[in-house]
């Protein structure tokens, strides 16, 4: 069965350094990977999405990428900032209409 | 452009009773999903409608359905309510199907006792 694998449930980081969060999946060709952030009590918030068929996007400080040969997509804050701390999940897709959802990874940004 | 509304925003039950939640998507968006999220299964997909048709289904029990309007609002509803039901219910709406970023609701705080 398909499985999604955030790296790690929590990240502490210190204000202005690079945050990087790794999504990997097995058993699953997704045509489409796409972050999202979640505050406590909130519904997620749409960040980026990237297909297959592209290795990396950006926007402003926030950075994916997508390797579909290693089943593994890497999302990066730059100059991180307290107001990023967040859950930030991956979720996967392709032509069914179903978005599956990594447990998050927790991120506290330090001042 | 107002958000994804969803009512009510918290409720509390008792087993074996039904409850129906609601969801209004942003103007002009025919795709709604719904989500269970939970502490222990994370974000798990319910069921997914576009124009008023049932496209997709995660897997839950019969207990759990939904359906769409015209208007492209959606319902769901639980039947027969567990403990193990209790959860925040996000409903997320998105303009086309597929490859489309997804506009969450705030959710249904339900807690079944």
């Amino acid at each position: 069965s398909q499985k999604i694998e955030q790296n790690s449930e929590a990240l502490n980081i210190q204000e202005g350094k690079t945050a990087t969060l790794t999504c990997n999946y097995t058993n699953y060709s997704p045509a489409y990977l796409q972050w999202y952030r979640q505050d406590p009590g909130r519904g997620p918030v749409f960040l980026l999405l990237i297909r297959e068929n592209e290795k990396e996007k950006r926007k402003e400080r926030l950075k994916v990428t997508f390797d579909t040969t290693l089943k593994q997509s890497l999302f990066h804050i730059t100059a991180s900032q307290p107001a990023d701390s967040a859950t930030y999940l991956c979720a996967l897709g392709r032509g069914d209409y179903k978005l599956s959802f990594g447990a998050g990874t927790t991120v506290t940004v330090r001042a | 452009k107002a958000g994804v509304t969803q009512t009510p925003r918290y409720l509390i039950k008792t087993r074996g009773q039904q409850v129906t939640l609601s969801c209004s998507p942003i103007s002009g968006h025919r795709s709604v999903s719904w989500y269970q999220q939970t502490p222990g299964q994370g974000l798990q997909f319910l069921f997914e409608y576009f124009s008023e048709t049932q496209r997709n289904k995660g897997n839950f029990p019969g207990r759990f359905s939904g359906r769409q309007f015209s208007n492209s609002r959606s319902e769901m509803n639980v039947s027969t309510l567990e403990l193990g039901d209790s959860a925040l219910y996000l409903c997320a709406s998105s303009f086309g199907q597929g490859g489309y970023e997804q506009y969450f609701g705030p959710g249904t705080r339900l807690t079944v006792t």
